[in-house]
């Protein structure tokens, strides 16, 4: 089975643009969160997304939005970058319900503002 | 408040036993996990412990719960050089919900 997909893997940007970040969940799982990790500390929760409706946002400004598809991918929005949102962006799926114990991380794209 | 603790570095030799603690405060989290990372990698579900429980084994793995204490352990017996890498705690509320990630355990094995 295909683990979370998250595309590009690394993307170098300047500051006061635009980025997406895409994620495919693991087929079956409904929900989608991301996550920002920068360099040296944890990852910093973002967004959850679960059939297509936003269930929780961490503590981030406006420039970041996100949304879910109807066949559960997930795209996280950036707009006018800060050096400051560089970082490893993680995308985790879930099957939210069941008897399934946790969430999937995917890979991560690593995010350079210059 | 959520947030959670663990000490910044560990070193230990190789064939030791190693020993990440970690402290958290939200008493609502009912699943508590151990993520590894390595260098320019993703986060690698390690094990994880369900807040009614108390100590849960697999293989080389022992995550110790004290509920009252709000404290986490991971132990890895025969440490590698293979484990080297940055260990996260981390907690949630239900199985889809935010989690919660602490600073990371930098650990270092001495071959």
């Amino acid at each position: 089975d295909a683990g979370v997909t998250q595309s590009p893997t690394h993307l170098i940007k300047t500051r006061g643009q635009h980025v997406t970040l895409r994620c495919s969940p693991i087929s079956g799982h409904k929900s989608v969160s991301w996550y920002q990790q920068v360099l040296g500390q944890g990852p910093q929760f973002i967004f959850q997304y679960y059939e297509k409706e936003e269930r929780g946002r961490g503590n981030f400004p406006d420039r970041f939005s996100a949304r879910q598809f109807p066949n559960y991918s997930s795209e996280l929005n950036v707009n006018a970058l800060l050096l400051g949102d560089s970082a490893l962006y993680l995308c985790a799926s879930s099957p939210a319900g069941g008897k399934e114990e946790t969430q999937y991380f995917g890979p991560g794209t690593r995010l350079l503002v210059l | 408040g959520e947030d959670v603790e663990q000490s910044l570095f560990l070193s230990v030799r190789e064939g030791d036993s190693s020993v990440i603690n970690c402290t958290y405060t939200d008493s609502s989290s009912t699943y508590l996990y151990w993520y590894k990372q390595e260098p320019g990698a993703g986060l690698q579900l390690l094990t994880y412990i369900f807040s009614n429980m108390d100590m849960k084994q697999d293989q080389r793995l022992t995550v110790l719960l004290n509920k009252k204490d709000k404290h986490l352990s991971l132990r890895i017996a025969d440490t590698q050089t293979g484990d080297s890498a940055i260990y996260f705690c981390a907690g949630g509320k239900t199985s889809y919900d935010k989690v919660i990630f602490g600073p990371g355990t930098s650990l270092s094995v001495i071959p």
